[in-house]
Formats: structure tokens, sequence, C-alpha cells
């Protein structure tokens, strides 16, 4: 049982664009939710987090986007750059507790 | 500091061998975590520390896993008569405090191949 959802496996975005990475969650005591960005042969990088009290974090050129009532959120890359090429997976967190629950990641590829 | 340190980085093990894994967390995290992520999945939460008490070890996959953090500093993690389904990479992970509200800083992964 999925409670964390990417459904994009993967997702092309041309150099200088905006690239809109989206997720699901299932589970509605999760408060805390966070991005992750991975490339090969390295471990996770952390990217940007946001606490269910707000609805918008802003990190430089990563935004993301939290929507409570339809358990959704979406990172946002302006402008889109050949380095953001690489995995991105949402992770959820229930009462702040520290083991996150991971959705399966998507493939963002930036085509110059 | 040159972050979270994982050895090996690769493991070939028979079937029915036991295999353990080390992690040095960065030197001032005093929470320590350990994730196993299979083939097109996201990481999956093992196991977690802070200083060295075991606060979760529920999400264990089985009681064939340990894990240790003895000193409040390195941590390692055993697996017991290993078996195919335990082919994966597994990460360790460490941060200064609750890594839901700041994020974690992972390692590179020992990646286990169970032959």
């Amino acid at each position: 049982d999925q409670q964390v959802k990417q459904n994009s496996p993967s997702l092309s975005v041309q150099e200088g664009r905006i690239s809109i990475l989206n997720c699901d969650y299932t589970n509605s005591m999760f408060d805390y939710f966070l991005w992750y960005k991975k490339y090969p042969a390295e471990g996770p990088t952390f990217l940007i987090s946001i606490s269910s009290i707000k609805d918008k974090n802003e990190d430089g050129r990563f935004t993301v986007f939290l929507n409570k009532s339809a358990k959704h959120l979406s990172l946002h890359i302006v402008p889109s750059q050949p380095g953001d090429s690489a995995v991105y997976f949402c992770a959820a967190s229930e009462g702040g507790a520290d083991g996150l629950t991971f959705g399966k990641g998507t493939h963002l590829i930036i085509q110059p | 500091d040159t972050g979270v340190s994982q050895n090996p980085r690769h493991k070939i093990t028979k079937r029915g061998q036991n295999v353990t894994f080390r992690c040095d967390p960065i030197s001032e995290h005093n929470r320590l975590y350990w994730y196993r992520q299979t083939l097109g999945q996201g990481p999956e939460f093992l196991t977690y520390f802070q200083n060295e008490a075991q606060l979760e070890k529920s999400r264990l996959l089985s009681d064939r896993f340990s894990a240790e953090r003895p000193k409040g500093s390195f941590s390692t993690l055993e697996i017991q008569r290993t078996e195919q389904g335990d082919s994966a990479m597994y990460l360790c992970a460490s941060s200064l405090t609750q890594g839901a509200l700041v994020g974690y800083t992972f390692g590179s992964g020992t990646r286990l191949t169970v032959v």
C-alpha cells in the first residue's frame, strides 16, 4: 500500500523552462513533506521541505506547494538547468517522526 | 567532515551467509538512520538511533536484521542467513535533530547482491 505516490516515472523538460514534479499521499496524518534529489551512485540529497501549516515554501529556484485538501504536493524548479537531471523523491513524515515514507521517484531529464 | 561514510560500497555474498555493513555519520549528528532501497522503489525506513539508543526497530524487515550503535558514533547493520530477496541498496543517513524537520544527509549506500 503506497502511502506516497509519484505517478510519473519520468519527465522531460527543456532547459530554462519550468519543471513541475507531483506527489500525492493517502495518509492524512502526514504533516511534514520533503523532497530529495538523487544522482546515480550517490545517496539522496535533501532539497526542500514543508510543514502542513504552510502551503508554500521557497528556496532559490525550488518551490514546494502543498494542497492539504487534495493531499497533493508539487515541486517547481525554475528555471530548469542541466544539473537538475536526476531522480526526485517525495517523502513524508507522520507527526514529525524520524522515519520517512518515500515515493518511488520521478526521473527528471533536462533537455538542452 | 566528509559526510556520511558507508562501507563496503559493494558486497556480494552467497545465500545463507551473514553480512555486516558499517556507517560513519557526520560527527556532530546524534541521529542515525538505516534505509533499504530496491530497484524502482524509494528508500524504505528500517530503524534509527538517537545517540546509542535504538528508538525505532519495528520496521526492521525480519528478525534476521539487526542494528547497533554501541558508542553513539558509527553503526552496523547485520543481516543473518541472507536470502536473494535481501539484494538491495542499504542506505545510512544522519541528522542533528529530527530528520523530518531538517532533512537527513545520506551516505552513498552499500549495494548487497545475494547469489
